[in-house]
């Protein structure tokens, strides 16, 4: 069975600051995914990583994947508040799989 | 083009009586995945569709539960004498290959009382 964990749970962070959430999964996977979730709101897709060493960067965000790590990062470059969110990283089996298996989440809180 | 649609936003019933959540995927989308959301966690798989067919529901509880999408019309997650536990948020996705491209709908929050 598919595990994908992510850490940290949970994020409160100084604005200006950078970090980074890792993404851990079981077994060998065709893509991963991140999404962004806002309270009582539904999932926007962030990325879509397709191939190892993959990197892909939108705006303060850049996630890249390490297929051979079975790892990926979401990496947060001089956070601002508006980024105060829960991330999740979704694995699937690719032409295998038809369904995604989601991390448990990473609630960031940005401060001013 | 709309989305996917998800109908209602949020619905209440008691224990006991039945829940309907309707979902009308994007335009030109044959794939049709339905999501749990419970408080404080990550999405779980619960069944796949197609046009007609169920391809997986390897995570839909296999009492009380059913879903469809029928030839004309959304899908259809359909919940039979509801408990608490179902209290959840319930997500639509759909796709136009299969396993590629997800897009959600906003969710139906269902609380139980």
């Amino acid at each position: 069975e598919l595990k994908v964990e992510q850490n940290p749970l949970f994020l409160s962070m100084q604005e200006g600051k950078n970090y980074t959430i890792y993404c851990n999964y079981s077994t060998t996977s065709d893509r991963l995914y991140w999404y962004r979730q806002d309270p009582g709101k539904s999932l926007e897709s962030l990325f879509v990583l397709l191939s190892n060493g993959a990197v892909k960067q939108e705006g303060r965000l850049m996630a890249s994947l390490d297929t051979k790590a079975r790892l990926s990062t979401l990496h947060i470059t001089a956070a601002v508040h508006d980024l105060s969110a829960t991330y999740f990283c979704a694995v699937d089996m690719g032409s295998s799989g038809d369904k995604l298996t989601f991390g448990t989440g990473t609630r960031l809180a940005v401060r001013p | 083009n709309a989305g996917v649609m998800q109908n209602p936003r949020h619905l209440v019933r008691r224990r006991g009586q039945e829940a309907r959540l309707r979902c009308s995927p994007m335009k030109g989308h044959s794939h049709v995945y339905w999501y749990r959301q419970l408080p404080e966690e990550g999405l779980k798989f619960m069944v796949y569709l197609q046009k007609e067919n169920i391809i997986d529901e390897s995570g839909m509880p296999k009492e009380r539960f059913s879903a469809e999408f029928p030839k004309e019309g959304p899908s259809i997650l359909r919940i039979q004498q509801v408990v608490r536990g179902d209290s959840a948020a319930y997500f639509c996705a759909s796709s136009e290959l299969q396993g590629y491209g997800y897009t959600f709908g906003s969710g139906t929050r269902l609380t139980v009382v």
